[in-house]
Parts: C-alpha cells; sequence; structure tokens
C-alpha cells in the first residue's frame, strides 16, 4: 500500500517562513505524480493551493510557492499570516489512482 | 462557476449501503475536462481519495475500498452518485465530492462540495 508521508505538525511564527514536505513510499516525487496541496480551515472543505508541482491557483497568495526539493515535493510559505494556521494535505498521483498525504497541522505562535 | 452539492442519508446502519449523490452546477458533468471525485474524512483525521468517474462512464477507485464501492454518472441530472456496501463504523466520515479537472497536463481538484457527515450506527 502506498503511503505519502508528510510532517504532522509544525510550528512557525508571525512574518516567518517554514516549508512543509510531501514524501512517497515509492521513491522520489517528480512532476509526472502531479503534486497538488489544499489547505483546510476547521468546519471548511479543503481548497486547493498549488497544482502540478507549482501552478498557483488565481486565488493562491503569492506569499505561497511549491516545488520538488530533495525528491520531495515540498510547500513554502513565507511572510506567514495569523490566517495562514490551517491544515496543509498535499496529493500525488500514482497512474489511475490518488493518495493523500496525512496532513501537516500548521501553527503560527 | 463550479459548484457541488452532497446529498443522502446521513445514518446508515451496519453491513447496509452507503449512498451519496453530488449535484453539479456550473459545468456540463458531460465535459470532459473533469473527473468527478469522492474524498472522505474520518473525525478528527485526514483525507482519503475514493475515487473518480469520467464522463464516459469508466470509475477508478481507491484499490483499499474498491470490492465495495461503484461510482456511477446521470448526465440527465447533472449528478453523480456513490455506493458503498456493506458499511462498518469505520466508514463514519464526512464525504466530499470534488471537480478534478484534468485537460493536458493539469490535474487540480477544486472546488469541492460542503461535505456531509455519514454516520454508521445500529
Amino acid at each position: 500500500q502506498t503511503v505519502v508521508t508528510q510532517e504532522p505538525s509544525l510550528t512557525v511564527s508571525p512574518g516567518g517562513t517554514v516549508t512543509l514536505t510531501c514524501a512517497s513510499s515509492t521513491g522520489a516525487v517528480t512532476s509526472d505524480y502531479y503534486p497538488n496541496w489544499f489547505q483546510q480551515k476547521p468546519g471548511q472543505a479543503p481548497r486547493s493551493l498549488i497544482h502540478n508541482t507549482s501552478n498557483k491557483h488565481s486565488w493562491t497568495p503569492a506569499r505561497i510557492s511549491g516545488f520538488l526539493h530533495g525528491g520531495k515535493a515540498a510547500l513554502t510559505l513565507s511572510g506567514v499570516q495569523p490566517e495562514d494556521e490551517a491544515e496543509y494535505y498535499c496529493l500525488l498521483y500514482y497512474g489511475g489512482a490518488w493518495v493523500f498525504g496525512g496532513g501537516t497541522k500548521l501553527t503560527v505562535l | 462557476q463550479v459548484r457541488l452539492q452532497e446529498s443522502g442519508p446521513r445514518l446508515v446502519e451496519p453491513s447496509q449501503t452507503l449512498s451519496l449523490t453530488c449535484t453539479v452546477s456550473g459545468a456540463s458533468i458531460s465535459s470532459g475536462d473533469f473527473f468527478w471525485t469522492w474524498i472522505r474524512q474520518h473525525p478528527g483525521k485526514g483525507l482519503e481519495w475514493i475515487g473518480s468517474i469520467y464522463y464516459t462512464g469508466v470509475a477508478s477507485y481507491n484499490p483499499a475500498l474498491k470490492s465495495r464501492l461503484i461510482i456511477t454518472l446521470d448526465t440527465s441530472k447533472s449528478q453523480f452518485s456513490l455506493k458503498m456496501t456493506s458499511v462498518t463504523a469505520a466508514d463514519t466520515a464526512v464525504y466530499f465530492c470534488a471537480s478534478h479537472y484534468a485537460v493536458g497536463n493539469f490535474r487540480w481538484v477544486d472546488p469541492w462540495g460542503q461535505g456531509t457527515l455519514v454516520t454508521v450506527s445500529s
């Protein structure tokens, strides 16, 4: 069974920078996995932030960016704001099936 | 603007079949641009991809759930549906429907429905 691993929790200070990662049990994550990133706040449905590794939507804050690094997909939030406190999930494609990471709870403190 | 809305029973008895429908507006469910998708979230836990269906009616499923799943499409009603058989308490979750955009090399999942909590209990 394929497992996608994220940091369970991270803490960042307001104005700081934090990087979340997304690893695959099958090996290095590449663009062929179409890495997607989502933000979910309590009581809400998730919202897509990044697709295809690094592509932003019109609603994605400029301070958020996605990339590949060290065999993982990564999401960096720069100049973190209090409203960035949320759960973040990555999603990877495995030839017909998709697998979510376990999620990273980001605390802004 | 694409909108999705889940509907169906909120309470299902163990061993019975969970049935949910997602109504799509703002986009043609017959469009080849989307895979219509079900995702669930156990209480306080992470997201789990359940499966998707294309406008052709071809579906793909989470291997761990595949034996209990059927996803179908009703283009006349602009709806797609999920049936999960032989449910247990472990299937208690918030179920989301979502549109999975897939054109060329672009893939994203947005928007999502608001989600509906389905409880499996007698």
